[in-house]
């Protein structure tokens, strides 16, 4: 079964990096592509933006350019989400999402269970 | 950027259906996608290209999606369809979302 699973919460002060982790299984992990998504306490999906497992290509949210840096592993399988300068508004749980092919392109088919970054001084 | 927009929140009456809204400019010209999020779990897909049901999906979930308005429906609903419900599209090489209802079976 496909499973996507993420590395556990950080707590980082202002200024700081974070890398998050997602490790695929259950499928062609060079296939699909990934996406993340975060979303602040009490609010709604922010997309952040996506990656090519296949050749590492990139797109991101023309809010984060600059900040963000997305990776993948092919060897384990893995995709990785950096954020530099964190800020207090970067408090999130950042999710890991498999975008789906065929039909249900262009949809997120398969999430992460989600990682807490707090930024906090 | 392209925006879309959703009601807060939404009730409906165990049993009835529940209609939930998505705004935006000529957005029965895109692909729109649903997702169902429940407190602290991650969300889940429940229709994709306006109105197809990914397998496991209740046939209880329908879409649809012309003009300036897409609509999730959720017929005889249930307690465990209460949650928070996203649309999104795909605009200008980015994937836009919603921002979300939430929607009370009472």
């Amino acid at each position: 079964q496909v499973q996507l699973v993420q590395s556990g919460a950080e707590v980082k002060k202002p200024g700081a990096s974070v890398k998050v982790s997602c490790k695929a299984s259950g499928y062609t992990f060079t296939s699909y592509g990934i996406s993340w998504v975060r979303q602040a306490p009490g609010q709604g999906l922010e997309w952040m933006g996506w990656i090519s497992a296949y050749n590492g290509n990139t797109n991101y949210a023309q809010k984060l350019q600059g900040r963000v840096t997305m990776t993948t592993d092919t060897s384990t399988s893995t995709a990785y989400m950096e954020l530099r300068s964190l800020r207090s508004d970067d408090t999130a749980v950042y999710y890991c999402a498999r975008e789906g092919v065929g039909a249900t392109r262009g949809t997120f088919d398969y999430w992460g269970q989600g990682t807490l970054v707090t930024v906090s001084s | 950027s392209y925006e879309l927009t959703q009601p807060l929140s939404v009730s409906v009456a165990l049993g009835q259906t529940a209609r939930i809204t998505c705004g935006g400019n000529n957005i029965g010209s895109k692909n729109v996608h649903w997702y169902q999020q429940k407190p602290g779990q991650a969300p889940v897909l429940v229709i994709y290209r306006d109105s197809n049901r990914p397998s496991g999906i209740p046939e209880r979930f329908s879409g649809s999606n012309s003009g300036n308005t897409a609509t999730l429906t959720i017929s005889r609903a249930q307690a465990g369809d209460e949650a928070d419900y996203y649309c999104q599209v795909w605009d200008s090489s980015s994937w836009v979302f919603g921002g979300g209802t939430k929607l009370t079976v009472l």
